[in-house]
């Protein structure tokens, strides 16, 4: 039972086309976040979303936008990809924003060729 | 802005050597998250410390929180394979979670 799944597992495409990531939890929490990280392991927040609203929007290119059409989900869509765009991206689920600790998932990676 | 300084970004030891990672925060912290992350794996939650000073075990890992809330540390005892990876802190800061750079420990073989 996969608590956090993410699809595609890869993805490799080229430069200027658009992609969509699809993340679902199944442990009724109520956050969920994006986060990228890079090939020096930086993890970088993207966006978080509590009970459907958007609650972090970190300096991100607007060419990213994400989208959580209930609690349990939360897509992220990219247009015109680039070259940098190439990582591993991480969704992760909490139950609230304070205290509990954050689940992953396995992680998309996106290569641009 | 608020920063979460890690170090050292690597650490190369000998099986059976222990190994640490150190955090320091800019600003005062509620509390602070562990992760791991294993080579083409995810991050996963190790522990949580919040109180000023706390000191909690994990079997080989100690972990700390300074008793002014801006430091922390992972100690891990006689290195074994198995704790191969990149270890993370998180600290929490006016409702948002501040990441660290990671520190990856490599066994020599």
């Amino acid at each position: 039972d996969t608590a956090v799944s993410q699809t595609p597992k890869y993805l490799v495409t080229q430069m200027g086309n658009d992609k969509s990531i699809k993340c679902e939890q199944n442990l009724g929490h109520d956050t969920m976040y994006w986060y990228k990280q890079d090939s020096k392991k930086f993890l970088k927040i993207m966006f978080s979303y509590n009970n459907k609203e958007l609650i972090i929007n970190e300096t991100v290119p607007n060419r990213f936008s994400p989208k959580s059409p209930d609690k349990a989900h939360l897509n992220l869509h990219i247009n015109s990809l680039e070259l940098g765009d190439s990582a591993v991206y991480f969704c992760a689920s909490s139950q609230g924003v304070v205290n509990q600790p954050q689940h992953f998932g396995d992680g998309t990676r996106l290569s641009i060729l | 802005g608020q920063q979460v300084m890690q170090i050292p970004q690597y650490q190369h030891v000998q099986e059976g050597e222990d190994f640490t990672t150190y955090c320091n925060s800019s600003t005062t912290l509620s509390n602070i998250q562990w992760y791991k992350q294993r080579p083409g794996g995810h991050p996963v939650f190790l522990i949580q410390l919040v109180k000023s000073g706390e000191v909690k075990k994990q079997k080989r890992l100690t972990f700390q929180f300074g008793e002014a809330k801006k430091n922390s540390s992972l100690h891990i005892t006689a290195t074994q394979t198995t704790d191969v990876g990149t270890y993370f802190c998180a600290g929490r800061s006016n409702y948002q979670l501040i990441w660290g750079a990671g520190t990856k420990l490599i066994i020599k073989p």
